[in-house]
């Protein structure tokens, strides 16, 4: 069973530009969260789809969208990047809306100069 | 709001010797608490849920409400413990705002 993979794993922005990372979940997991990892605020919760809705938002900005495709696939998109949206975004998914047993990607790695 | 905090950022014992990571939370309600895992190179992965009352790979956490804790203990630690070790909680009402983590703890298991 292939694992959840996103695309890019890396990529550099600069400021003002926008972004778009792609999350293909686990077959079978109709659920995709998305977190943002710092070193300095660590793991934070940015939003959870299913079912090609935004069910859940973390307290993010609203430069900071997503979505969700009938094929559980999901993309989210940084509009307007700032220097302090440098992080590893980390898509996870799971079988079903609100579950916490997760299963993470390998995290896209955005740097924004 | 919810919190989780793991007050030590890095933990070294040696080979055998017990290990405590220590984990509290804040939480009104009545939370499920996880411990997840990032070894060297690899992604993040659930290690256990309170709910679940296993112990895998040899760690065990109760969750105690009265001293709002979730403490992970294994009492012999192994060289391939080495990892960083997220605690995380969900909130009641499906993880309507997701997983909260912790910073995490290095542990360094020392041979």
């Amino acid at each position: 069973k292939a694992g959840v993979t996103q695309t890019p794993r890396y990529l550099i922005k600069t400021r003002g530009q926008q972004v778009t990372l792609s999350c293909s979940p686990i077959s079978g997991h109709r659920s995709v969260s998305w977190y943002q990892q710092t070193p300095g605020q660590g793991l934070q919760f940015l939003f959870e789809y299913f079912s090609e809705t935004q069910r859940n938002k973390g307290n993010f900005p609203g430069r900071f969208s997503g979505r969700q495709f009938s094929n559980s696939r999901s993309e989210m998109n940084v509009s307007t990047l700032e220097l302090g949206d440098s992080a590893l975004y980390l898509c996870a998914s799971s079988a079903d809306l609100g579950a916490n047993v997760l299963t993470f990607g390998a995290g896209s790695r955005l740097t924004v100069l | 709001a919810q919190r989780v905090t793991q007050p030590e950022k890095l933990l070294s014992v040696f080979k055998g010797a017990p290990v405590e990571l220590k984990c509290n939370y804040s939480y009104s309600g009545s939370p499920e608490l996880f411990w997840y895992v990032q070894y060297s190179r690899q992604r993040l992965q659930l290690l256990l849920r309170h709910i679940s009352r296993e112990s895998i790979k040899g760690f065990t956490a109760d969750l105690n409400k009265g001293e709002t804790s979730f403490h992970l203990k294994k009492p012999f630690a192994q060289e391939e413990d080495s990892a960083m070790y997220y605690c995380a909680l969900s909130g009641t009402g499906g993880g309507a705002d997701g997983l909260t983590f912790g910073k995490g703890t290095h542990l360094i298991i020392q041979p």
